[in-house]
């Protein structure tokens, strides 16, 4: 079945550095691509999308680029701040539905 | 605020006891669900609501009984739960079931089975 599939373990970095997290995919068809958001005792929020390829997503700095030649839409942003501590999850839906799949989402941890 | 209230925020229950969870959106959407989120899996989608009818259970256990009185309303009951029930359960709504259709989540009951 459709999957996202993201790197393993918490992402530790200092204020100001450039952040990646990376999101591969394993899909039939055209999927839609997201970056969820979950912050501190919240629930999720939608960060960026892109529904085809070659799109590119962007919101508060983050962008990610649906690249289906490689099957990836990884999660950048130049300049991190604190506030974007966070855990954030890669996900998808199948053409035709939401029925949204999840990665297991990384932890982010920016220190001052 | 994303527009979907759940209650309570936290909840802690023995294996006996029978309680429910309760999910409200103010957004005018039409679909509802229930995710599960354990530490380190992928959330993992419950229950699906369109139109206030049933559309989709990826195979849950009975223990958890999902119900859906109105388009503004979700609750999952839950009886005799197992401690690897423990988790925190999600709800989101969105408009329609096409995929351009962003679900909107809410902060989620921390469940604990003891």
């Amino acid at each position: 079945g459709d999957s996202v599939t993201q790197m393993e373990g918490p992402v530790t970095l200092s204020e100001e550095a450039f952040l990646t997290i990376n999101c591969t995919y394993t899909a039939t068809g055209y999927p839609s691509l997201f970056w969820y958001v979950q912050y501190p005792g919240e629930g999720l929020q939608l960060l960026l999308k892109a529904t085809k390829a070659d799109d590119k997503g962007s919101n508060k700095g983050f962008e990610a680029t649906y690249r289906k030649e490689t099957t990836s839409f990884h999660l950048e942003k130049g300049s991190v701040q604190v506030s974007d501590s966070a855990v954030y999850f890669c996900a998808l839906t199948p053409y035709g539905n939401n029925r949204l799949a999840f990665g297991k989402g990384n932890q982010v941890v920016v220190i001052p | 605020e994303t527009g979907v209230t759940q209650t309570p925020r936290h909840l802690v229950m023995g294996m006996t006891n029978k309680k429910s969870l309760k999910c409200e959106q103010h957004l005018g959407h039409n679909a509802m669900y229930w995710y599960k989120q354990s530490a380190k899996k992928p959330l993992e989608l419950m229950f699906v609501y369109s139109l206030e009818e049933r559309v989709e259970n990826n195979s849950v256990p009975s223990r958890f009984s999902p119900e859906c009185p109105n388009s503004s309303h979700l609750f999952l009951h839950l009886h005799t739960l197992q401690p690897e029930d423990s988790a925190l359960y999600l709800c989101a709504s969105s408009q329609g079931s096409l995929a351009k259709n962003i679900q909107y989540f809410g902060a989620g009951t921390r469940l604990s089975v003891l």
